[in-house]
């Protein structure tokens, strides 16, 4: 079975600092891997998403991730945030297969941007 | 180009009623995807389908749950004799179905059963 860990439920960090989400996944078949965005009571937007090749991935809004398949890991950063990115992230994992759009979604980290 | 179009965006129903939540897909997308977020938790996959078929209700619960996508019209997610758990956020989804194809999300349904 396929698992996504987001091992931080709240990040709280100052404008203009860097920021590091932390996704980990588990799987016994190869995966795609995303990032999404949910802002207060609204849908999911992608950020980014790995499918192959390179294993660094440049989102929207300056985001990027990187893939590790030695540490099963693919960890969200920005180099400066800002307040607008106060936001929940969530890290999801295509199902078995690759199946079309069946996503394992991680618990979400809240990122807050203070002033 | 509209997106997935979900409504209503809330909905407030009581205990023992029927909910119908209703989904377009984007454009050119034929398959469709429902998640729940339950409050303080991620998106959990319910059911993937397309135009007259359910693909894959693996997530869907056993009872009061259903979900159709007719040839004609919306995807409709059905739940009946509600209880305070339904109470969340229900997502759809909607790809043209090829791996690895981005997935498009609406803005969602909330329902609260009171």
């Amino acid at each position: 079975a396929q698992s996504v860990t987001q091992l931080d439920s709240q990040v709280p960090v100052f404008e203009e600092a860097p920021v590091e989400l932390r996704c980990n996944y588990s799987s016994s078949v190869s995966v795609y891997l995303f990032w999404y965005v949910q802002y207060p009571n609204q849908g999911l937007q992608l950020l980014l998403k790995y499918l192959s090749g390179s294993t660094l991935v440049k989102g929207i809004n300056g985001f990027e991730a990187e893939f590790n398949k030695s540490q099963t890991s693919f960890h969200l950063r920005k180099p400066s945030v800002h307040i607008s990115d106060t936001a929940e992230y969530f890290c999801a994992v295509s199902g078995p297969y690759n199946q079309g759009g069946k996503l394992i979604f991680g618990q979400g980290t809240e990122l807050s941007v203070k002033p | 180009n509209a997106g997935v179009m979900q409504n209503p965006r809330h909905l407030v129903r009581r205990r023992g009623q029927e909910a119908r939540l209703r989904c377009s897909p984007m454009k050119g997308h034929s398959h469709v995807y429902w998640y729940r977020q339950l409050p303080e938790e991620g998106l959990k996959f319910m059911v993937y389908l397309q135009k007259e078929n359910i693909i894959d209700e693996s997530g869907m619960p056993k009872e009061r749950f259903s979900a159709e996508f007719p040839k004609e019209g919306p995807s409709i997610l059905r739940i009946q004799q509600v209880v305070r758990g339904d109470s969340a956020a229900y997502f759809c989804a909607s790809s043209r179905g090829d791996s690895g194809n981005t997935i498009y999300f609406g803005e969602g349904s909330w329902l609260t059963v009171v």
